[in-house]
C-alpha cells in the first residue's frame, strides 16, 4: 500500500463527453503527477502540480487539465473525450526534490466508446 | 528527447532460475532510475530506486545496477518464484519537473 488512492476505479464514457478523475495523495506530499498508460505501453507523463500550480507538462493537448487542492488531493479533467483517451490513468505523489521517489495509486481505468 | 527501451518485451522461465531484465536510455543526464512492478490492471509498485551517483541497489532477491555513462540498467532477480510474474517497468527521472520517462516494460512469467 502506497497511501495514494484514486477514484473511481473504472469509468465508461462516450466520445465527446467530459470526465473528472480524482487522486488523494500520501499524507505530507506536496507534489502530484498524472500519467496515462495505454494498453501494453509504459505510462506517459501528462503533467505535474506542486503547491497547487502546474509544474511541468508532457505532450498532451489543453483539453487535459488539472487541479491540486490545499489538502493535496487533485483532479485530472479531460474534455471532449476521444476514443484514444481510453487508458489507465495513474497519479503519483511525492515530496518535491531530486532524490524523492514517487508513490503511485492503483489507477482509474477509463473506457471511451 | 529521452527514450527508454526494455528488452526483452516478454520472458518466460521456470521457477527457481535467476534472470536479468534490461533497460537502456538515450540521455545520461538523469537524476535517478527506478524499477517498478505492475500486476495486470493494477498500479505501479516501486521496487528499487538508484540515484545517479549510485551503481546499484539491493532489496531481498532483487538487485538493480546502473551504468549512467553507457545508458544501461539491469534488474537481477534471484531464485525466481511464480509470484514474481508481472510486468516490470524501468523509468528514468529527468530534471525540472519530477517527470518519469518509462520503458514499455518486460512481461515476466515464472512457470511452476
Amino acid at each position: 500500500e502506497t497511501g495514494v488512492t484514486q477514484s473511481p476505479t473504472h469509468l465508461i464514457k462516450t466520445r465527446g463527453q467530459q470526465v473528472t478523475l480524482r487522486c488523494s495523495s500520501q499524507s505530507g506530499h506536496n507534489t502530484v503527477s498524472w500519467y496515462q498508460q495505454a494498453l501494453g505501453q509504459g505510462p506517459q507523463f501528462i503533467f505535474q502540480y506542486y503547491r497547487e500550480e502546474e509544474n511541468g507538462r508532457g505532450n498532451f493537448p489543453p483539453r487535459f487539465s488539472g487541479l491540486q487542492f490545499p489538502n493535496y488531493s487533485s483532479e485530472l479533467n479531460v474534455n471532449a473525450l476521444e476514443l484514444d483517451d481510453s487508458a489507465l490513468y495513474l497519479c503519483a505523489s511525492s515530496q518535491q526534490g531530486r532524490r524523492e521517489t514517487q508513490y503511485f495509486g492503483p489507477g482509474t481505468r477509463l473506457l471511451v466508446l | 528527447k529521452q527514450e527508454v527501451t526494455q528488452i526483452p518485451a516478454a520472458l518466460s522461465v521456470p521457477e527457481g532460475e535467476n534472470l536479468v531484465l534490461n533497460c537502456s536510455f538515450t540521455d545520461s543526464a538523469i537524476y535517478n532510475l527506478q524499477w517498478f512492478r505492475q500486476d495486470p490492471g493494477k498500479g505501479l509498485t516501486s521496487l528499487l530506486l538508484i540515484q545517479s551517483s549510485q551503481r546499484e541497489q539491493t532489496s531481498g532477491r532483487l538487485n538493480a545496477s546502473l551504468d549512467k555513462s553507457s545508458g544501461r540498467s539491469t534488474l537481477y532477480i534471484a531464485a525466481s518464484q511464480p509470484g514474481d510474474s508481472a510486468t516490470y517497468l524501468c523509468a528514468v527521472r529527468l530534471g525540472g519537473a519530477q517527470k518519469l520517462v518509462f520503458g514499455q516494460g518486460t512481461r515476466l512469467t515464472i512457470n511452476p
